[in-house]
């Protein structure tokens, strides 16, 4: 299928790498955030949210981190795997609205 | 569980036309969310139904695009008239609740128009 990649950042890891994915968000009135994986040709999927009153949840190989101060999140996946290779994109809830990043291409060669 | 389902899977119409897009959310799903996602973007939020009512259209381009969800599960998008610079990927999503934070996406409905 047709990617959704085109002219967005892009991260290229080898396998069994960790990748840290970053993201900037503009609304300190948000009150979570969420991380999206999207792979070629099908819809975004949930990895892992993480509330405005935490700086740290770990899921499954992933972990993400929130530093309210700078607005900076960022998802952290251990040991990478070719299939992590997606567009993972970070969303805002405001007033139960979800605004999405720009997103970002991780590319993970074996 | 039954994902969200949309059709058609593609579409490909002239400017002027008009075109629909369908969802099933998955059941029990109260909150459906329609988005617009264009190459290389994130997905934009056009408009958020909670039950049969829409809670968010403020971001929907109202002189053409159109949504409905009249019994409070499926829902249908609508363009008329399209423009080329409607071209882009129509997700569908679906949460339990607007306080749900997980929100279920579907393949969606790539529209390109010519």
């Amino acid at each position: 299928g047709e990617s959704v990649g085109l002219h967005l950042p892009t991260l290229s890891v080898q396998e069994g790498d960790n990748s840290i994915i970053n993201c900037a968000y503009s609304n300190s009135a948000s009150d979570y955030f969420i991380w999206y994986k999207q792979e070629s040709g099908k819809g975004p999927q949930f990895i892992i949210d993480i509330r405005s009153n935490m700086d740290k949840r770990q899921g499954q190989r992933v972990t993400v981190l929130l530093n309210k101060t700078v607005k900076h999140l960022s998802l952290q996946i251990a040991a990478t795997q070719p299939g992590d290779s997606a567009v993972y994109f970070c969303a805002e809830n405001i007033w139960s609205t979800l605004t999405f990043g720009k997103g970002t291409m991780l590319l993970v060669s074996p | 569980e039954a994902g969200v389902a949309q059709s058609p899977r593609y579409k490909i119409i002239e400017k002027r036309q008009s075109v629909a897009f369908w969802c099933n959310p998955i059941s029990g799903h109260a909150t459906l969310y329609w988005y617009q996602q264009i190459l290389g973007q994130g997905p934009k939020l056009l408009i958020q139904f909670q039950n049969n009512g829409v809670v968010d259209d403020s971001q929907l381009p109202k002189d053409r695009f159109s949504a409905e969800r009249l019994k409070g599960v499926d829902s249908t998008l609508k363009i008329q008239p399209a423009k080329l610079e409607d071209s882009a990927v129509y997700l569908c999503a679906s949460s339990l609740s607007r306080t749900n934070t997980e929100a279920f996406f579907g393949q969606g409905t790539r529209l390109t128009v010519v």
